[in-house]
Order: structure tokens, then C-alpha cells, then sequence
């Protein structure tokens, strides 16, 4: 059974820091792995997919890898702002016939300080 | 247009009632899922449809159902629910199997 696991939990840094927050997965046979954000009551928002081909992705201050070998994924904030405060979310698509199973870590809950 | 729209945003209903949640998309999207949120907790998947099939049942209590009754549509029918089925109901979609997910943003059900 895939199990992603995210780490920390929670992570609280002064604005203009770069952080790094990790994902890790169990089962290597993945279709893609997604990093999502979540504010508080709301729905989720897409940041980065990266294919179970490639090892990184870019958006902005947002860099996303991928280790598919050994089942880890970063993603690296550059420059943070308290903007960015909010609940990340990594999520592995598992193969499963003509879908996937779309997998959630527990998330990290990033806090900003101004 | 990226956008999956869920309504309603906010429901209350007792645990005799009957209603139904629904999810739209407009972006040719094949994959369609329903997932159940707790506070504090990541979403936990319930259903997946593809080409308008139930592909996946995480197992889900029989009084909850879904339906496709198209690609755009997806709806999620609730009866007999318990206060512990109150939670966030988060519908997503996807073009395929491998392709970025979309979310809306969720139905808040209270069962009283």
C-alpha cells in the first residue's frame, strides 16, 4: 500500500528565508507527483506536477524535484513571504487500470513571520 | 480555464435528509474524483470515474453514491449520514490517468 509521508509537520521561519519541504513515498510506480497549497477552509491549488520522468520542475519561486529511486520530492520556496503561508501538499498518482489513485502526504503547515 | 466548480459551498442537513453535492468541469477532462476532508487531515479518496465509469470505491459506505451522468458532471448523493460524515467534500479532475489534477473548492457538510 503507497504511503507518502511528509516532513515537517510544521515549520514556522522569518519572511525572506528559503525553505525546503520534503515528501516521501513508498512505491516507486508512480504516474506523476503533484505539490498542491491549501489555505485554511479553502479547496487546493495546484503548484507543480512533475512526471514520474522528470526530475524537476519550475514555477517561479517554486522548484519541485523528484527522486523517483528513492521515493523522495522537495520542493524548494526561494525568498519566502508571508503570502506563502499555508498548508502544502504533496500527492502521488498511482497506477490503477484506466485511472489513478491520487495519494495525499499529511502536509506541512508553513508559517511566515513578517 | 482550469476551473472545477462545486456546489453547494456550504450545506447543513440532518441525518434523515436526502441531498446531493455536485462538481462541473469544462475542460475535456476524462478523470473525475471525490474526496473527503477532516480538519487537520489531507484529502482521503473516495471515488474515481474515468470516461464516465466508476473506476475506483475506496470501500465508501453505501450512503454515499455517485453518479456521472456526463464527462462535465459529477455528482455525489447522500442519505442516512452520520454527524462524522461532516467534513470538507473536495470533487478534482484530470485530462488522463497521468496528467495534472484540478481541485474545486469543496463542499462544507454539516450533519446535525
Amino acid at each position: 500500500k503507497q504511503e507518502v509521508t511528509q516532513i515537517p509537520a510544521a515549520l514556522s521561519v522569518p519572511e525572506g528565508e528559503n525553505l525546503v519541504l520534503n515528501c516521501s513515498f513508498t512505491d516507486s510506480a508512480i504516474y506523476n507527483l503533484q505539490w498542491f497549497r491549501q489555505d485554511p477552509g479553502k479547496g487546493l491549488t495546484s503548484l507543480l506536477l512533475i512526471q514520474s520522468s522528470q526530475r524537476e520542475q519550475t514555477s517561479g519561486r517554486l522548484n519541485a524535484s523528484l527522486d523517483k529511486s528513492s521515493g523522495r520530492s522537495t520542493l524548494y520556496i526561494a525568498a519566502s513571504q508571508p503570502g506563502d503561508s499555508a498548508t502544502y501538499l504533496c500527492a502521488a498518482a498511482l497506477f490503477y487500470s484506466s485511472a489513478s489513485k491520487i495519494i495525499f502526504g499529511s502536509g506541512t503547515r508553513l508559517s511566515i513571520r513578517p | 480555464d482550469t476551473e472545477v466548480t462545486q456546489t453547494p459551498k456550504h450545506l447543513v442537513m440532518g441525518m434523515t435528509n436526502k441531498k446531493s453535492l455536485k462538481c462541473e468541469q469544462h475542460m475535456g477532462h476524462r478523470a473525475m474524483y471525490w474526496y473527503k476532508q477532516k480538519a487537520k487531515k489531507p484529502p482521503e479518496l473516495m471515488f474515481v470515474y474515468s470516461y464516465e465509469k466508476l473506476s475506483i470505491n475506496e470501500s465508501v459506505p453505501s450512503r454515499f453514491s455517485p453518479e456521472c451522468p456526463n464527462s462535465s458532471l459529477l455528482n455525489l448523493h447522500l442519505h442516512a449520514l452520520q454527524p462524522e460524515d461532516s467534513a470538507l467534500y473536495l470533487c478534482a479532475s484530470s485530462r488522463g490517468a497521468s496528467t495534472e489534477a484540478f481541485f474545486g473548492q469543496g463542499t462544507r457538510l454539516t450533519v446535525v
